[in-house]
Parts: structure tokens; C-alpha cells; sequence
């Protein structure tokens, strides 16, 4: 049973573009949970999914940035007009979703450097 | 989101025991008590979680207090490999995982 697979592992940007980080979440579980880390600083939440619908998108900055969780294929977060505040790196949680059994399966992290 | 208030760092000889405390004054009737762990440069992993009972895994050990407004994570015996940021987190069903700044643990050989 593969893992949580998060690509690109590394992705460079120039302020202004557009950067797509895809996270396929391990076979069964339906809930995916995006969190951002800046250098030395711990996870912040961004967004917790449900395939098709968004759960919780409170820690999502109001603009540039988007999340989806379609019905077939990976979690893509979006992040439009790029800045170099947005240099971070970006981990993919996923989870069954079911009662409090609660274990999180984390991705190795999508680190973006923006130019 | 329920808070958890755990020291910055703390450091550990090898092959000893650690017991990273965690205050959770706050804490609902609902609330889980989960443990992760990251290493550095890797995303985290989970250690462990309980609601009122300890809990043992081939990792650590759970002591959860009686009036649940603390628990302690206990690694029986600290190897260097687990020298790395410990986050003691809250969560009711539905939530989301909310992670603080966590404990660095060092593991002095």
C-alpha cells in the first residue's frame, strides 16, 4: 500500500506565476489535509477536504490561494500569482476519515522556492 | 480549536527514558490526545493517540492524567533517531489537526 504521494518534491517559481502541488492520498482514505511549513517554523493548517466537497478552509489566505479534491485523481492545491512569502514547504496529510481512529498519514512535503 | 502547551525543547541521553509533557487545560470530553513526531526534513508521522486510558505502541507509551488536563509521552528508551520536533495535538471528531510549535527533543549520545 503506497503512501502519500506528494509531487513535484520541489518546484521553483518566479513571483507572479502559478504553482500546482498535487497530493495523491493512500488507497481508501477519502479525507485529504493540506498544511504549510516556513523554514523553522512549525505546521500551519491551510485546508481539510472530503473527496468532491471542503470540510474546513479556514487557514487558507483569502486570496491566490485554492484546494480541490475531485472524485477521481490527486488533491491539487493552487496557488496563483506567486510571491516569495509563499516559499514554504507544503505537506499532504490523508486520513479514512472514520471516528476518532485519527492517524494521520503525512507526504513527504512539496518544497516551493519562489524567485 | 482546544490548545496544548508544551516546552519549547528538551534533551535526552541515549538509551534513557524520555517524558515529553503536554497541558491541555482546556480539553473537552471529546477531545483525542494525539502525539506526531518530524524528523527533520520529513513531513510528520504519527506516534500515538488515547481518550482516557494509557496506551502502549511499539513506539511509546500514553499517560493520559485522570482529569485528562495533561498527558505525557513516554519513550522508553531514546535512540539518536529519535532526536526530532514532537507535536501533542488536540482533536474532536471532524476537525482538523491543529499543530503547535511542539517539543525539539535532543538526543545526546
Amino acid at each position: 500500500n503506497a503512501g502519500v504521494m506528494q509531487n513535484p518534491r520541489h518546484l521553483v517559481r518566479r513571483r507572479g506565476q502559478e504553482a500546482r502541488l498535487r497530493c495523491s492520498p493512500m488507497k481508501g482514505h477519502s479525507h485529504v489535509y493540506w498544511y504549510r511549513q516556513l523554514p523553522e517554523e512549525g505546521l500551519k493548517f491551510m485546508v481539510y477536504l472530503q473527496k468532491e466537497n471542503i470540510i474546513d478552509e479556514s487557514g487558507m489566505p483569502k486570496e491566490r490561494f485554492s484546494a480541490e479534491f475531485p472524485k477521481e485523481g490527486p488533491s491539487i492545491l493552487r496557488i496563483q500569482q506567486v510571491v516569495r512569502g509563499d516559499s514554504a514547504a507544503y505537506f499532504c496529510a490523508s486520513s479514512t476519515g472514520t471516528a476518532n481512529t485519527g492517524e494521520l498519514f503525512f507526504g513527504e512535503g512539496s518544497r516551493l522556492t519562489v524567485l | 480549536d482546544a490548545k496544548t502547551t508544551q516546552p519549547n525543547s528538551m534533551e535526552s541521553n541515549e538509551e534513557e527514558p524520555v517524558h515529553l509533557p503536554c497541558n491541555h487545560s482546556t480539553i473537552s470530553g471529546t477531545d483525542y490526545i494525539h502525539w506526531y513526531r518530524q524528523l527533520p526534513s520529513q513531513g510528520p508521522e504519527y506516534v500515538i493517540h488515547g481518550l482516557t486510558s494509557n496506551v502502549n505502541n511499539r513506539m511509546a507509551s500514553l499517560a493520559i492524567a485522570e482529569d485528562r488536563k495533561s498527558s505525557t509521552l513516554i519513550l522508553h528508551r531514546a535512540t539518536l533517531r529519535d532526536a526530532a520536533v514532537y507535536y501533542c495535538i488536540l482533536r474532536d471528531y471532524g476537525q482538523n489537526f491543529v499543530f503547535g510549535p511542539g517539543t525539539r527533543l535532543s538526543v545526546l549520545p
